[in-house]
This record gives structure tokens, C-alpha cells and sequence, in this order.
């Protein structure tokens, strides 16, 4: 009964590789975000989706390419891989029409590029 | 842009309250919300507190808000070690697309 899963938790890969990270939620809820946090534990939106639309896309690389086939799963693909894109990635949820806007994350994705 | 600082470290004994700061600069802040970030685990929402409001007590938390100063406390009653994680607090401008802003973070050490 998670209600926000990310797949996979590790994720292990050499520079110029291409990666995709998986988030689903079963909440029900109309919006999904991609955070990534830093080694200082710094945590720095990436992008935001609204009912399947891109609405926040904060100044990230285009390697990064988010996915929302629907409104539960929202993926991130990334290209390309660098040695500083080493870092924890979350996923979050929230439902924006409604209540205190409150955000759901889920468990992360620590990505280490070698 | 907005900003928003915290202390980096408090320590405290076990049974004693915690005391968390956190300053934001973004005066249309429309709720405040404190999060705890355990080892190696994602961020879990604790309470939040809608920007008209002074307080809100929930058990073991209380939420001060003094937004004349901008400054945003997480006091922690009876601290336990199970208590031990960073926190952060964050703002949203539902003005802005419901994008939060999270504080740099403050961790948290329980000693017995």
C-alpha cells in the first residue's frame, strides 16, 4: 500500500550512460515532481507535472527529460550521464486543487555515476 | 528569489525539547511545512501551518509562525532518540505553481 514508489532505489552506472529512473503514486493525486538532492543534503526542484502537463521546469539540462504517460507515473529519463548528476532523486506527489497543497515523497533513487 | 536558512546542527538529551529555526524571505508564502529526512529514507510530512495562523500544535510538535519576521520554529516536546533525523522546512507560493522551497536542512541529535 506505498502510496509514492520510485524504481530503482541504487542505481549504479558509468559517465555517457543513459538511465531512467520509475515513479508511481497511488494517491490519486493530479500532480507529480522530481526533486534532486545534493551530498549536502540540499534539496532543489527539478519539474513538475499537472494532470500529464509539464508546469515547472526549473533550470535542469535538457539531458534530463521527464515522462508522464499518466497522471500516476511520472518518469525521468536522463541522457548522458555525468559524474556530478551523482545524487539522491525524488519523486513527490500532491493533489493542487486542494487542501494545504501538502507533498508526498517517495523513498528515492540514490544514483551514483562513476 | 526565495531563500530560505536554517541552523545546520542541534543536539539535544533525550526527554528535553528541541527547538528548530528556520528563516524565509518570500513574504507570499501561503503555508509552511516541516519535513524529517531519516538515514537513508525519503522526506515524510510532520505538520504544516497555513500563513495567517500563529500556532498549531499537533501531539508532540508545535509550529510557531511570526510572520512579521519571517521566522518559522519546530519545537519537538519530550525529544526521544527516535527523534533523530534532519529536518527541513519548507515554503510554497501557491502563487508560483506549487513549487516548495526547502530550508537547508537542521540535524537533529538526541543523546541520552
Amino acid at each position: 500500500d506505498t502510496a509514492v514508489s520510485q524504481t530503482p532505489k541504487y542505481l549504479v552506472t558509468q559517465m555517457g550512460n543513459d538511465k531512467s529512473i520509475k515513479c508511481e503514486q497511488n494517491l490519486g493525486h493530479d500532480t507529480m515532481y522530481w526533486y534532486k538532492q545534493d551530498s549536502k543534503k540540499f534539496l532543489k526542484i527539478m519539474f513538475s507535472y499537472n494532470n500529464k502537463e509539464l508546469i515547472i521546469n526549473e533550470t535542469v539540462p535538457n539531458r534530463f527529460s521527464p515522462k508522464s504517460p499518466d497522471k500516476a507515473h511520472l518518469n525521468l529519463h536522463i541522457n548522458s550521464l555525468e559524474l556530478g548528476d551523482s545524487a539522491v532523486y525524488f519523486c513527490a506527489s500532491s493533489q493542487a486543487s486542494t487542501g494545504a497543497y501538502e507533498q508526498y515523497f517517495g523513498p528515492g533513487t540514490r544514483l551514483t555515476v562513476t | 528569489g526565495e531563500d530560505v536558512e536554517q541552523s545546520l546542527f542541534l543536539s539535544v538529551r533525550e526527554g528535553d525539547s528541541s527547538v528548530i529555526n528556520c528563516t524565509y524571505t518570500d513574504s507570499s508564502s501561503t503555508y509552511l511545512y516541516w519535513y524529517k529526512q531519516e538515514p537513508g529514507a525519503g522526506l515524510q510530512l510532520l505538520t504544516y501551518i497555513f500563513s495567517n495562523m500563529d500556532m498549531k500544535q499537533d501531539q508532540r510538535l508545535t509550529v510557531l509562525l511570526n510572520k512579521k519576521d519571517k521566522h518559522l520554529s519546530l519545537r519537538i516536546a519530550d525529544t526521544q532518540t527516535g527523534d533523530s533525523a534532519i529536518y527541513f522546512c519548507a515554503e510554497i507560493n501557491t502563487g508560483t505553481a506549487s513549487k516548495l522551497t526547502f530550508g537547508t536542512g537542521t540535524r537533529l541529535q538526541v543523546t541520552l
